[in-house]
């Protein structure tokens, strides 16, 4: 696809499921980003990966998040046990360069909502 | 450490006026990139402008323009002739040479323009 696509849109879930978010990068983009939107924050960087290799999960809050790139495409974020502090929008971002300076493309998010 | 600071929570103006967002970032880094996002309510963030430590030049770009001033450790936005389009949320960011790859955000300002 032209862009980033993230599924599902939303998301409910009760106390004490997991969950799992998917995110479809931008074709051949090598970066990929997980990052947290509290309501009204900006983006909080969760993971990063370069291809399959997790380089970064100084974000990850807890044990109970986990996040994968088994092919250095798709990428899934895991929540185990979900509280509700957990509840946020989850924004998944990739770039086509493997440093620092290259611009973010954003998906859509995941509107996480712990009941 | 590294701090971005958006002072404004939101903004309102009516069409056509100009409007300036402020961005005052903190980090020990030489070497560093900022960046603008826009957020509109559709939820993507939207990459805007990039520009790097060493050029404080300028930019304009239509009805954007940004003025960057490392004396103040600034990065300020200004739309000119604001249309009802630019409502949205605009994050300041910023990424260090020696920061991994994480890019910080700002809290963001909400801008209104009313018609």
């Amino acid at each position: 696809g032209a862009g980033v696509s993230q599924s599902p849109r939303y998301k409910v879930a009760k106390r004490g499921q997991d969950v799992a978010l998917r995110c479809d990068p931008i074709s051949g983009h090598v970066s990929l980003f997980w990052y947290q939107q509290a309501l009204g924050q900006g983006p909080e960087f969760l993971t990063y990966f370069q291809n399959e290799a997790q380089l970064d999960k100084s974000g990850l809050p807890s044990d109970r998040f986990f996040a994968e790139r088994p092919e250095g495409s798709v990428s899934t974020l895991k929540i185990q046990r979900t509280q509700q502090e957990d509840s946020a929008v989850y924004l998944c971002a990739s770039s086509g360069g493997g440093s620092y300076n290259s611009p973010l493309h954003f998906g859509n998010g995941t509107r996480l909502t712990v009941t | 450490a590294q701090k971005v600071t958006q002072a404004q929570t939101e903004i309102s103006v009516v069409e056509k006026e100009d409007v300036t967002l402020d961005c005052v970032y903190e980090t020990r880094d030489t070497t560093y990139y900022l960046f603008w996002y826009k957020q509109p309510p559709s939820g993507e963030l939207v990459f805007l402008i990039r520009r790097n430590s060493f050029d404080e030049q300028n930019e304009i770009s239509g009805r954007y323009s940004w003025n960057f001033q490392k004396s103040t450790s600034s990065f300020n936005f200004t739309i000119t002739a604001s249309q009802v389009v630019d409502s949205a949320v605009y994050f300041c960011a910023l990424s260090e040479a020696t920061g991994g790859f994480k890019t910080i955000f700002g809290a963001g300002t909400r801008l209104f323009v009313k018609a």
